[in-house]
């Protein structure tokens, strides 16, 4: 299995300030083949499924605000948000799809300060 | 847009079968993945696995053969049927889609259903 290690597992910051969570894979996501990185994040609010923020480890989902943007390749992934807002309050997951057994990070709790 | 809905029993004894349906609705459920995925309260996500709509299917090996997933394209629904159930199957349970292919990230999921098991 392809063990995703996210840190911290929670982060306390301010509205406006830049909140940033790390994933980190125990082996390469990224396809030589096409040059992708199989990794995604998503969002999930408290009694809510996950909502899908990014995908091939940078690509924005449609409608998703340009504050989150994410980074990283082969093992080593980040997702920033730029300027916490409150609804931004929720659990991050990154995920890995390269390999058919997906999984998923602990996640990361973001809290406002 | 394409919107999923579990459903099935929120309680389950301990050593029995639970039985989950997803019906997907605003598109067709065919030439896609689908997925079930379950989240413990409090913890994190774990992939149970995947039927495409021919049939195929894989599962997470942790489940110890104990998952079974079948579809019916004709009421745009898979199932999830997980056996010799304990405590530890107590989760919410979602589903969800595969955007594109079989190695892919999941979009969308189901509300989820909360499965409890219990005596």
């Amino acid at each position: 299995d392809i063990v995703m290690t996210q840190s911290p597992d929670s982060l306390a910051v301010s509205l406006g300030e830049r909140a940033t969570i790390n994933c980190k894979s125990s082996q390469s996501v990224l396809y030589s083949s096409n040059n992708k990185n199989y990794l995604a994040w998503y969002q999930q609010k408290p009694g809510q499924p996950p909502k899908l923020l990014i995908y091939w480890a940078s690509t924005r989902e449609s409608g998703v605000p340009d504050r989150f943007s994410a980074s990283g390749s082969g093992t080593d992934f980040t997702l920033t948000i730029s300027s916490l807002q409150a609804e931004d309050v929720a659990v991050y997951y990154c995920q890995q799809y390269y390999s058919p057994l997906c999984t998923f990070g602990q996640g990361t709790k973001l809290e406002i300060k | 847009q394409v919107q999923l809905q579990e459903s099935g029993p929120g309680l389950v004894k301990p050593s029995e079968t639970l039985s989950l349906t997803c019906t997907v609705s605003g598109g067709s459920i065919s030439s896609y993945y689908w997925s079930w995925i379950r989240q413990p309260a409090g913890k994190g996500l774990e992939w149970i696995g995947r039927i495409y709509t021919s049939g195929n299917t894989n599962y997470n090996p942790s489940l110890k053969s104990r998952a079974t997933m079948s579809v019916d394209t004709s009421k745009n629904q898979f199932s999830l049927k997980l056996s010799s159930v304990t405590a530890a199957d107590t989760a919410v349970y979602y589903c969800a889609r595969a955007y594109s292919g079989s190695l892919s990230w999941f979009d969308p999921w189901g509300q989820g259903t909360l499965v409890t098991v219990s005596s």
